[in-house]
């Protein structure tokens, strides 16, 4: 059971360039998030879903796009990376009150 | 705004016991959860609390007072392994979006 996978875990993008972040849970879980972390900080939501085909706006949305085609995946897009968006991302799902969380993917933006 | 207040750091001596306070001020609230997270890795699931009162679960318990938007979770028996950052986050709506605090360093001492 591999339980949420992020792919990849590093990333190194030039200002400007467009990449997509991948999630996928195998938990059958309708809930998906994508979060980013920032040293000294707590998570921030991008974006979430609450179903298949379903997205929503999160705290820091701006710069971000996703897709939630299928019910295992959860995509987010980069559609011109800025070096503000350098960061920790991770996904999550969850049914409930626990969330499970990806390993995480270390973007630098130069 | 939503904001959540916890310590930045704490220590603390293996074998003793430690508390991590979180106040919170949220829009909504549905629930206090409480993640770990080591250097490197996901944040995991500990706890949560959706009533007042006390969690126990092991060696970890937490507390939640919802007159006094506050809540901490007691470490008991600490060991090295504990070592790590704990977020308080808050479940302010249905769709189970949380709101995380800035986490607080635990370390442990010899």
């Amino acid at each position: 059971n591999a339980g949420v996978t992020q792919t990849p875990k590093f990333r190194v993008l030039k200002t400007g360039q467009s990449m997509t972040l991948l999630c996928a849970q195998d938990m059958n879980h309708e809930y998906m998030y994508w979060y980013r972390q920032d040293p000294g900080m707590g998570l921030r939501l991008i974006h979430y879903s609450v179903g298949e085909g379903t997205t929503a706006k999160g705290e820091v949305p701006d710069g971000y796009n996703v897709s939630r085609l299928k019910k295992q995946n959860f995509l987010l897009g980069l559609e011109s990376a800025a070096p503000s968006q350098t960061s920790v991302y991770f996904c999550a799902s969850s049914k409930g009150i626990e969330a499970f969380f990806g390993q995480g993917t270390r973007l630098t933006v130069v | 705004g939503q904001s959540l207040e916890q310590p930045s750091e704490v220590t603390a001596v293996e074998g003793a016991i430690v508390q991590i306070n979180c106040t919170y001020q949220t829009s909504g609230f549905y629930g206090l959860s409480w993640y770990q997270q080591h250097d490197g890795g996901a944040p995991t699931f500990l706890s949560y609390n959706a009533l007042d009162g006390l969690e126990e679960t092991g060696r970890f318990s937490s507390f939640l007072s919802r007159s006094d938007s506050y809540g901490y979770l007691l470490l008991q028996e600490l060991q090295m392994k504990d070592s790590a950052s704990y977020f308080c986050a808050v479940k302010t709506d249905s769709n189970y979006q949380l709101i995380w605090g800035a986490g607080t360093k635990l370390i442990i001492k010899p």
